[in-house]
């Protein structure tokens, strides 16, 4: 069956250093990857998208990659603020299917401390 | 300022009653989605909708539905038939094609 994960639960790193998270995929191939960032209680935010034809996208201190070899992508957050700290969530929308149809991962919650 | 307006925040349904929850957007969006989300569980899509008057059953649609009668507006309801409703709820529109989703802010639906 297709599925979309997020290796890691929760991921606690120092203030000003780069946090990576990783979001795997099997069984399909994605037309395009999302992520998210969900704070307590709200609803997701939107971040980045990367299409399968592009290696990497970057937004100010966050960069995402996709390698389809490895069926991953890579988040970054370099020069990590305590405001940082949230869960993010990874989507794919596997090629074929329904155009804007998203599938989740369950998210890594990030702690950055001070 | 546009976006999706989700309400109540807090709902709570006695046994046996089907309750609706809210979600209507002024982003002109083509596309609306509700999800459920469960603690340690990403989201998982219940229905969707590309058109008015148009929807699909996502991957947990039992005992829930949806009507899409305006381009705004695109309530949920939890039946009775949903044998365990606890949960946040999520609604989200989109523009048509690969497009980011803009969520509200949710609903937390309890039993009594």
């Amino acid at each position: 069956s297709q599925k979309i994960e997020q290796n890691s639960e929760a991921l606690n790193i120092q203030e000003g250093k780069t946090a990576t998270l990783t979001c795997n995929y099997t069984n399909y191939s994605p037309a395009y990857l999302q992520w998210y960032r969900q704070d307590p209680g709200r609803g997701p935010v939107f971040l980045l998208l990367i299409r399968e034809n592009e290696k990497e996208k970057r937004k100010e201190r966050l960069k995402v990659t996709f390698d389809t070899t490895l069926k991953q992508s890579l988040f970054h957050i370099t020069a990590s603020q305590p405001a940082d700290s949230a869960t993010y969530l990874c989507a794919s929308n596997p090629r074929g299917s329904t155009l804007g149809r998203l599938y989740f991962g369950r998210g890594t919650q990030l702690t950055v401390w001070p | 300022d546009g976006g999706i307006t989700q309400s109540p925040k807090y709902l709570f349904r006695k046994e046996g009653q089907n309750v609706t929850l809210s979600c209507e957007q002024n982003l002109n969006h083509d596309a609306m989605y509700w999800y459920r989300q469960d603690p340690g569980q990403g989201l998982r899509l219940i229905y969707y909708s590309q058109i008015v008057n148009d929807f699909q059953k996502g991957d947990i649609a039992e005992g829930y539905s949806v009507s899409r009668e305006k381009k705004e507006s695109f309530p949920l309801t939890v039946t009775s038939a949903q044998k365990n409703p606890t949960a946040f709820y999520l609604c989200a529109s989109s523009p048509e094609g690969i497009q980011p989703q803009h969520f509200g802010d949710g609903t937390r639906l309890s039993i009594l």
